[in-house]
Formats: structure tokens, C-alpha cells, sequence
């Protein structure tokens, strides 16, 4: 059975710094690896998508990569702003299903 | 274009009362899934629909729980008779289905209360 972990839980630094978000699963048989927003009280807005045949994926200043051997992938924030606050949630979507099998989500808050 | 549409936003019903939750796919859209969130378990997969046709279902918690797809870019989910044990935001998300998975996108969701 697929699992999706994102460590840490809860992040929270000061604005402009970069950082980084972990996501691991446990069976590395997927097709696509996904990033989502959720705001509070929100619906999940997609970020980037990463088959698993590539190994990162770029959108402004978000970069997603993917070691599907390892069964990890990291989304890296640059210069990030307050704007950036929100729950970042990866899922993946397992061979032979079409499914989301999602993380927990970190909370991350930017400070000003 | 309009994104997943979902109606209601909230819910709040009593324990016993039949609740139905809609959502309208993005246009051309063809694969349909039902997620539900709580914070004990997360994001859940209920059941998705390629081509209106369920392929999946085995997420749904039991039988007072049903989905249908009526046509092409229409879905209910509706749970008869509600529990408490029910409150959570559901999430209804849109796909072309291919060969392969691809981007979901999701509605705004509905939050139901269960009294």
C-alpha cells in the first residue's frame, strides 16, 4: 500500500529565505508525482506536476524535483514572501491506479 | 474557463437527514474523483469515474454512501443517512483521463457539518 510522508509538519521562516519541502513515499512504482496549495478553508490550487520519468519540474519560483528510486521529492521555494503561507500537499499517483494517494501537508508560514 | 464547480459550499444537516453534493467538471474533462478531507486521515480518495463509468470505489466507507455520474460533466455524492461521523470537507477533482494520470484539479469543496 502507497504512503506518502511530508516532514516537517509545520514550518515557519522569515521572509526572502529559501527553503525546502520534503515529500517520500513508499513504492516507487508511480506515473506522476503532484505539488498542491491549500489556503485555509480553501480548495487545492496544483503547482507543478512531475512524471516519473523526469526529475524536476520548474514554475516561477518554484522548483519540484523527483528521485523516484528513492521515493522522494523536494519542492524548493525561492525568495520567498508572505504570500507563499499556506499547506503544501504532494500526492502521487500510484502504476495501475488513477488515484491521488496524499500527503499530510506541511504548514508553512512566511513572516514579514 | 470555469474551474470544478461544487455546490452547496457548506452543509449543516442533522444526524439521519440524506445529503447530496454536487460538482460540475471542467469542460472537456472526462475523469471524475471524489476526495474527502479530515484531519484525522487527510485527503481520501472516495471513488473516481472515467467517462462516467465508476472504476474505483473501494474508498467509499460504506453503503450509505453513493455516487453517480448522470452525464458527462455532472456529479452527485450523496450520503443517506448522514452521521456525525460525516463532517468533512469533500472535494470533487476534474481529469483528462489518457494512458497515464494526469494534473488533477479541484473544486473549492464542500464543508458539511453533521449534528
Amino acid at each position: 500500500k502507497q504512503e506518502v510522508t511530508q516532514i516537517p509538519a509545520a514550518l515557519s521562516v522569515p521572509e526572502g529565505e529559501n527553503l525546502v519541502l520534503n515529500c517520500s513515499f513508499t513504492d516507487s512504482a508511480i506515473y506522476n508525482l503532484q505539488w498542491f496549495r491549500q489556503d485555509p478553508g480553501k480548495g487545492l490550487t496544483s503547482l507543478l506536476l512531475i512524471q516519473s520519468s523526469q526529475r524536476e519540474q520548474t514554475s516561477g519560483r518554484l522548483n519540484a524535483s523527483l528521485d523516484k528510486s528513492s521515493g522522494r521529492s523536494t519542492l524548493y521555494i525561492a525568495a520567498s514572501q508572505p504570500g507563499d503561507s499556506a499547506t503544501y500537499l504532494c500526492a502521487v499517483s500510484p502504476q495501475g491506479a488513477q488515484k491521488l494517494v496524499f500527503g499530510q501537508g506541511t504548514r508553512l508560514t512566511i513572516n514579514p | 474557463d470555469a474551474g470544478v464547480i461544487q455546490s452547496p459550499r457548506h452543509e449543516v444537516t442533522e444526524m439521519g437527514q440524506e445529503v447530496t453534493l454536487r460538482c460540475k467538471l471542467i469542460s472537456g474533462h472526462n475523469s471524475l474523483f471524489w476526495y474527502r478531507q479530515t484531519m484525522m486521515r487527510g485527503l481520501e480518495l472516495l471513488i473516481y469515474f472515467n467517462n462516467n463509468v465508476p472504476i474505483d470505489d473501494s474508498g467509499m466507507p460504506e453503503d450509505r454512501f453513493s455516487a453517480k455520474m448522470p452525464n458527462a460533466s455532472f456529479s452527485t455524492l450523496k450520503i443517506q443517512p448522514s452521521e456525525p461521523r460525516d463532517s468533512a470537507v469533500y472535494f470533487c477533482a476534474s481529469s483528462l483521463a489518457g494512458l497515464v494520470p494526469r494534473e488533477q484539479f479541484f473544486g473549492p469543496g464542500t464543508r458539511l457539518t453533521v449534528l
